[in-house]
């Protein structure tokens, strides 16, 4: 009864060879987020979609591209990887984004993708 | 620019003992505030929240405590069970940050039977 499932869980691609990495949820969920997390280090939000809307972080390299295509998918696409890339890619999905001021709103996430460049 | 802190990177816990994990932030504008539970290759699981407008949340063995003047919050675990054992995230969203999740570093947690 996985909610969040991320494939595959482990990727080894090499330096310049385009990846794609998936999430999928049966959560129904209207928001999905993609977090960078790079060892001992917090969780970076990368982007989310808000439905079909797509908003990029500012400092989020143009290496790293999303595809939404439908509620329950949501995919990452790597151009061209390179060795500072290596990290773990965190998938999460939200039911809404927060209407009001302490109204927040709980974020689910996926096992991961642990994603190695040669 | 951290805008959520987590001083300590470890703590060990006897079993049975009350742990507390402590994060700290910078952003007055945050309301709502999470911690989270990761196992290692497992991702985060959320474990508990609080809103700001709240200064203690309950559930179970863990409660949160948040101190907006000290912009500090709080975990803790009672009693502690080695299946606790994990890595411990807080998180802040608010603000202008839209539904981002504002993470900490993470606490390591030993709980020793």
């Amino acid at each position: 009864d996985a909610m969040v499932i991320q494939n595959p869980r482990y990727q080894v691609t090499q330096f310049g060879k385009p990846v794609t990495l998936s999430c999928s949820q049966t959560l129904n969920h209207n928001v999905m987020y993609w977090y960078q997390q790079k060892s001992s280090q917090a969780p970076k939000l990368l982007f989310h979609y808000y439905d079909k809307d797509f908003n990029n972080e500012a400092d989020t390299p143009d290496n790293f591209q999303s595809r939404r295509p439908n509620t329950s998918f949501c995919f990452l696409d790597i151009r061209s990887p390179g060795l500072g890339d290596a990290a773990m890619y965190l998938c999460a999905t939200s039911r809404d984004l927060p209407r009001l001021a302490g109204d927040g709103e709980t974020q689910y996430f996926g096992p991961g993708t642990r994603l190695l460049v040669l | 620019d951290q805008q959520v802190k987590q001083n300590s990177p470890s703590l060990s816990v006897q079993e049975g003992r009350i742990s507390i994990l402590n994060c700290d932030y910078t952003n007055s504008m945050f309301d709502y505030f999470l911690w989270y539970k990761k196992y290692p290759a497992e991702g985060p699981t959320f474990l508990i929240s609080i809103s700001s407008i709240k200064d203690k949340n309950e559930d179970g063995r863990f409660t949160v405590f948040l101190n907006k003047s000290a912009k500090h919050l709080s975990l803790h675990i009672v009693p502690s069970q080695p299946g606790d054992s994990a890595v411990y995230f807080c998180a802040a969203s608010g603000g202008n940050q839209g539904g981002k999740l504002i993470f900490g570093q993470g606490t390591e947690l030993s709980v020793k039977p």
